[in-house]
This record gives structure tokens, sequence and C-alpha cells, in this order.
């Protein structure tokens, strides 16, 4: 149950845009279209923010997209706004048995 | 409004048990699976344990199998998971959610899990 690999840090100019990635192996991302991606902010409880690779819940802005090509998984975050800076994890369904796996997070800086 | 309120956290010596609640309430419980996700200080997500809406499949990452137990109670809208055999690696905010599409749609403010002498 090896967690899934994202940069441990990014960053962006407000405005700007962003892209998280997210790798993982041919028995997760590469096996299922189960990504799913979330934001944290300190202190407080993660948020849904795509899932299903590329879905956006209601409530999420557009600026957020996701996407995935092999084993590695997406996410782009456009027009870079100060309250998108947070923590960013991307999780992965990984079969009957290990059912989920995270990534290690990314952290985003806005500048 | 969906609202998960975790309950049962502390400290706990090594070897130790405890039992996390998580209330539930805001929409039909029986109909979803449930998920434990637990976060140590300064750490990432890991999932930890799931259950099937009726309660009669449960899956756990290989760290916690064999000494963790999720359960549920669909008359009282109530998660559980009993933690026994602790050690300070599961020291951590656990938190109690819900999963709707393979993904956690709803999450618990979460309750901290302090493992130590």
């Amino acid at each position: 149950q090896s967690a899934l690999t994202q940069p441990a840090s990014v960053s962006g100019s407000l405005g700007q845009s962003i892209t998280i990635s997210c790798t993982g192996t041919s028995s997760d991302v590469g096996n299922y279209n189960l990504v799913s991606w979330y934001q944290q902010h300190p202190g407080k409880a993660p948020k849904l923010m795509i899932y299903e690779v590329s879905k956006r819940p209601s409530g999420v802005s557009n600026r957020f997209s996701g996407s995935k090509s092999g084993n590695t998984a997406s996410l782009t975050i456009s027009g870079l706004q100060a309250e998108d800076e947070a923590d960013y994890y991307c999780c992965s369904y990984a079969g009957f048995t290990t059912l989920w796996v995270f990534g290690g997070g990314t952290r985003l800086t806005v500048l | 409004e969906v609202q998960l309120v975790e309950s049962g956290g502390g400290l706990v010596q090594p070897g130790g048990s405890l039992r996390l609640s998580c209330a539930a309430s805001g929409f039909t419980f029986s109909s979803y699976w449930m998920h434990w996700v637990r976060q140590a200080p300064g750490k990432g997500l890991v999932w930890v344990s799931r259950i099937n809406s009726d309660g009669s499949s449960t899956n756990y990452a290989d760290s916690v199998k064999g000494r963790f137990t999720i359960s549920r109670d669909n008359a009282k809208n109530t998660l559980y998971l009993q933690m026994n055999s602790l050690r300070a690696e599961d020291t951590a905010v656990y938190y109690c959610t819900r999963s709707v599409n393979y993904a956690v749609d709803y999450w618990g403010q979460g309750t901290l899990v302090t493992v130590s002498s």
C-alpha cells in the first residue's frame, strides 16, 4: 500500500495556472478512473474538489479541473486566487483489498 | 445538512485501547459506505478502514489489520472504530467520512488520538 507520489510543493502567482501531478501504478491510478482530489486548509477538514478523475462536485469552482494519463493523474487550478493556498491530496481506488491510497500531499503557495 | 461528529479520542498508553464514535445526521446513514481516514500531526491523509452500508463487509489498511475493528449501528446512525494494541504511530487525527462514487464527499472535523506513555 505505497502512497501515491505528489510533489511536496508548488507555487504560482495570482491569476496564473498550476498543475499538481499524482503518480501511482498500474494497480491503482492506471487501472481505475477513480481518482479524487481534496483541498485542505490548515486546521480544517479536507474538501472534495474532483472525483472520478475529472468530475467536479456541485459548488466547486470550474477553475479546478482533473485529468489522467496512464499512471499519472493531474489537478489543474487556473486563475489562481489567494484562497487556493492550501494542501492538496490525490486519492485513488486500488482494488477491493487495498481499497484506497492517498498521495503524500502538495502544499500550494500563491505568490 | 450532512453532519459527522466524532468523539472518543484522547491520550492512551501504548498497548491500550480506544473506541471512536461518529454520530451522523442529515442523510440516510444506512444507505452509505463509511470510512475512517487518519492524519498524523503534520503529515498526509491515510485511509484506515471502510464498512459497507449494512455492515456486512469491511476492509482495513495493512497497518491496522488485526488491531482495529470498524462497525456501525444503523438504528443509531453511528459509526465506530475499536482500536486495540495501540502504537505510537497510531497517533493522529481520525476523520469519520462518507463516500459516494468512490470519493469522500463529507468529512467530520476529526478527533485526536495520542498514543504515548
